[in-house]
């Protein structure tokens, strides 16, 4: 059990570009979160898989934000057109356990994301 | 809407001693949860204690237990015999009603030798 892992762990972007994060999440979990966190604020969530289907958005992922989990496995976030206010942590998570229940929800590093 | 308040910026405490960090919540979910996770600098998140809400009875994670008083929606931390390793970010957050996690702003707590 390696871990949550998220790649890259830094990314420095020009507003305007596209940008593209991966999360592999521990090897049988089935549920996946990606949360954003800004200085001095605790993380803020912005949607949820249960295996490939997302089940949850917060109006926090605007269109310009796009998240996928295609074959249940690792996810990647995309956000298009950066803005400056997009700076931010990008956290993934990752859990087990079936519908209704609550399981530990296990962090990955982050990716620190700058946009100048 | 849910919402969770940590109304202490930064704490501090001296090696062995014993701190309470506090946390505040809001819910009109009657089953919800509720947790405490340690961010230690530039490293990952993990959780630290947690409590579910139809259990009466306070959570205890070795040096680390609850305060859980329901009816004033209110959820402490109390660590006990600090040790340098403690010194992180404390975030409080709320499960309920749905998958996500809604957090606080955090708790800076310094432990000082």
């Amino acid at each position: 059990d390696t871990g949550v892992s998220q790649d890259p762990r830094h990314k420095i972007t020009k507003r305007g570009q596209n940008v593209t994060f991966r999360c592999d999440p521990i090897s049988e979990h089935n549920r996946l979160y990606w949360y954003r966190q800004t200085l001095g604020q605790g993380p803020e969530f912005l949607t949820y898989f249960q295996n490939e289907a997302q089940l949850e958005k917060s109006r926090l992922l605007s269109d310009r934000f796009s998240a996928e989990r295609p074959k249940g496995s690792f996810s990647t976030l995309e956000i298009q057109r950066t803005e400056q206010g997009d700076s931010a942590m990008y956290l993934c998570a990752s859990s087990s356990g079936s519908s209704g229940s609550t399981y530990e929800q296990y962090f990955g590093p982050g990716t620190r994301l700058t946009v100048t | 809407a849910q919402t969770v308040t940590q109304s202490q910026p930064e704490m501090s405490v001296q090696e062995a001693e014993t701190v309470t960090l506090s946390c505040t919540y809001d819910t009109s979910e009657s089953d919800y949860y509720l947790f405490w996770y340690k961010q230690p600098p530039s490293r990952q998140m993990i959780l630290v204690i947690r409590q579910e809400a139809y259990k009466q009875q306070n959570a205890t994670e070795n040096r680390f237990s609850v305060n859980f008083q329901k009816a004033a929606k209110s959820f402490s931390l109390k660590i006990s015999d600090s040790q340098l390793g403690d010194a992180a970010m404390y975030f409080c957050a709320l499960q309920g009603g749905s998958e996500k996690l809604v957090f606080g702003k955090g708790t800076k707590l310094t432990v000082n030798p």
